[in-house]
């Protein structure tokens, strides 16, 4: 059974660099069935999608965070990662990794996210 | 960017009783050379990440109890719960993975009546 696992720093300074990882185990992570995302959830409130990696290091962001964003792979490690720089207490939040199944439809190739990690909370605070 | 906007904001629903969340998207999601409505449903129950229960609008995901059903398609998606039971009380999203970035609702809250 797939389980994803973040781990990385509970706190981080304003205008300094979050970085996390996703273990993910039961499941090699260079499988070409399925990709591997970020997503975050503000305290209370809904879910925002960070961005997605490939195994083969393919990348698609969102527009909203793509200028600070880079999402890695490291295949032999069964792992990967997320740095968002110059954060802000409007990045506080819980980060989830989640698994994603590759659709092939024209253009389109990403879907739903399953399963997910149990997420990490992330504060922006000096 | 696709706009997922959900109604109600909040539910409540006597044990037993049917269950209707309802996601409007800005545009339609419908890819026409399959067919396919490119729309997820998740439940997320307190201090839990999301779980998905359906995909492709209305393909409910293996081990979800057949008391959830999805339907809809273009731009309007129901999640409907049958026959409401305790542990269904979530925050209920749906998902449109038709183009990016990917978006979601704003979340249902489900609660007992």
């Amino acid at each position: 059974q797939l389980q994803l696992q973040e781990s990385g720093p509970g706190l981080v300074k304003p205008s300094e660099t979050l970085s996390l990882t996703c273990t993910v185990s039961g499941g090699s992570i260079s499988n070409s069935d399925y990709y591997w995302g970020w997503i975050r959830q503000p305290p209370g409130k809904g879910l925002e999608w960070i961005g997605t990696i490939y195994y083969s290091g393919g990348t698609d962001y969102n527009p909203s965070l793509k200028s600070r964003v880079t999402i890695s792979v490291d295949t032999s490690k069964n792992q990967f990662s997320l740095i968002l720089n110059s954060v802000t207490a409007a990045d506080t939040a819980l980060y989830y990794c989640a698994r994603g199944k590759v659709v092939v439809s024209g253009a389109i190739w990403q879907s739903w996210f399953d399963p997910w990690g149990q997420g990490t909370l992330v504060t922006v605070s000096s | 960017d696709i706009v997922m906007t959900q109604s109600p904001d909040s539910l409540a629903v006597s044990l037993g009783e049917r269950a209707t969340i309802n996601c409007k998207s800005s545009q339609s999601v419908l890819y026409r050379d399959n067919s396919l409505d490119y729309l997820a449903w998740y439940q997320q129950k307190p201090g839990q990440p999301p779980k998905l229960l359906i995909y492709w609008a209305s393909t409910r995901e293996s081990g979800v109890p057949d008391r959830f059903s999805g339907s809809g398609s273009g731009t309007d998606f129901t999640l409907t719960i049958s026959s409401l039971q305790a542990e269904d009380v979530a925050v209920y999203y749906c998902q449109q993975y038709y183009s990016p970035p990917i978006t979601f609702g704003q979340g249902t809250r489900l609660e007992i009546k």
